[in-house]
């Protein structure tokens, strides 16, 4: 079946070291992935996505996403945290590059992102 | 920036119940989406919809959904007989292009009493 996991529920961090989220997937072929992030009382802000190309691809507030193949995953990384970066960070992967042919997104559980000051 | 918005935000209703929830894509989408979030646990995907009819649809979208593009603006998800399972987080997503990335609006939350 295809999935998608979020192996931490939380990740906390101090204010301007890097911080990883980590997301890796089971979808067979050539996945479409994202990173969206969700703060509270609103809806999922698109921050970057993989769709073919280059395996470092670069996204909103800073944020970048390393994909690999070989080890199915799409780690979330920031440089240097912020302390307005602590927000629930969700991974979803789209099939639709592969022959099932579907777009529809599988989510990760969410990694809550808690940045210190 | 445009967004997607959703009404209303949260909704109560009692078990049997039809509830319709409505969305407002962003206006030059052409792909539109309708996923769920039961508390605690995954965002799961429900329904597609693309020229005015439904592209796909996973096992929980039985009989008692359906969905609507009235008018050129609105996108509806309708439960005809609500049942207490139906609790949820229930979010409307569009894309401009079908591998473009969704835009999510900020949610209805349903409570089936």
């Amino acid at each position: 079946a295809q999935s998608v996991a979020q192996p931490e529920d939380q990740v906390n961090v101090a204010e301007g070291n890097p911080l990883t989220v980590k997301c890796t997937y089971s979808v067979s072929g050539n996945p479409y992935l994202f990173w969206y992030v969700q703060y509270p009382n609103r809806g999922l802000q698109f921050l970057l996505k993989y769709i073919t190309g280059d395996n470092l691809v670069k996204g909103s507030y800073g944020f970048e996403a390393e994909f690999n193949k070989s080890q199915t995953s799409f780690h979330l990384k920031k440089p240097s945290a912020l302390v307005s970066d602590s927000a629930l960070y969700f991974c979803a992967v789209s099939p639709g590059g592969t022959t099932s042919g579907t777009y529809k997104y599988i989510f990760g559980t969410g990694t809550r992102l808690k940045v210190l000051a | 920036e445009p967004e997607v918005t959703q009404t209303p935000s949260h909704q109560v209703t009692q078990m049997g119940q039809e509830v319709i929830l409505r969305c407002v894509p962003i206006s030059n989408h052409l792909y539109f989406y309708w996923y769920r979030q039961i508390l605690g646990q995954k965002v799961e995907f429900l329904v597609s919809f693309y020229n005015n009819e439904i592209s796909e649809k996973s096992e929980i979208f039985d009989d008692q959904f359906s969905v609507e593009r009235p008018d050129g603006s609105n996108f509806t998800l309708k439960i005809r007989s609500t049942k207490l399972e139906d609790s949820a987080m229930y979010f409307c997503a569009s894309s401009e292009t079908l591998i473009g990335e969704q835009y999510f609006g900020p949610g209805t939350r349903l409570t089936v009493t």
